[in-house]
């Protein structure tokens, strides 16, 4: 079964600086997907960056980046330029092969404080 | 796009009653959505997937009768808490999959608001 691991329960940074939240996964499928999702106090689910595993580019929407290493199994995500608004609970998910049929993996996410 | 609701997004209910939950994708059509459940500073926990049309699948531990799933259209699921007790307030969330030729990728889900149930 595959897993994820957030090893970082929790995370502050100054605004405008830069933060990366660690992620690691198990699984034995060579094809899948990644995500991060962001959940603000309301507790909507945002997603906010997801890349495909057969794709060597790493992911970027416009302040938020990932460093996806494949064959170490590491997915972290970089938030540049962080923003009050940042402050948020920070899921990593994994999702198998077949796609939007298949359930999320989560982590046990990581709480960031962007601090003024 | 990609906007999903659900209804109501608090609701409080008296032990023994039952309280449907519904989840609408408000803006794409979706094959699956799916149901979870968080408690306070924890990470979601599936409970179960809903394929619109057939019978859902639950994860293990999650007692079928008690969260009947009914996925009547594309845009509509619905997650009843039957005979409810303290033990199942939480918080619900569902998300949807897009279908094929939406202009939304297909192997994402997106998540509704959630709905805090508390049963007195």
């Amino acid at each position: 079964a595959q897993t994820v691991t957030q090893s970082q329960p929790e995370m502050s940074v100054q605004e405008a600086e830069t933060v990366t939240l660690s992620c690691t996964y198990d699984t034995s499928e060579s094809n899948y997907y990644l995500f991060w999702y962001k959940q603000p106090p309301s507790r909507q689910m945002i997603l906010v960056i997801r890349q495909e595993a057969y794709k060597q580019q790493n992911a970027t929407e416009n302040r938020f980046s990932v460093n996806f290493q494949k064959a170490a199994k590491s997915f972290s995500l970089k938030i540049s330029d962080s923003q009050l608004g940042d402050t948020a609970m920070y899921f990593c998910a994994f999702m198998g092969p077949q796609g939007g049929s298949e359930k999320l993996v989560f982590g046990k996410g990581t709480k960031l404080t962007v601090n003024p | 796009g990609a906007v999903v609701s659900q209804h109501p997004s608090r609701v409080i209910c008296k032990s023994g009653t039952s309280v449907k939950i519904e989840c609408r994708s408000l803006d794409f059509q979706a094959t699956t959505m799916f149901w979870y459940r968080q408690f306070p500073k924890q990470s979601l926990m599936l409970m179960a997937t809903s394929n619109e049309g057939s019978k859902a699948t639950y994860e293990q531990g999650v007692e079928k009768d008690k969260f009947l799933i009914n996925h009547a259209s594309l845009t509509l699921s619905t997650l009843t808490v039957t005979s409810a007790h303290p033990e199942d307030s939480s918080f619900y969330i569902c998300s949807a999959s897009p279908i094929i030729d939406q202009q939304l990728e297909t192997d994402t889900q997106y998540f509704g608001p959630g709905t805090r149930l508390t049963v007195l």
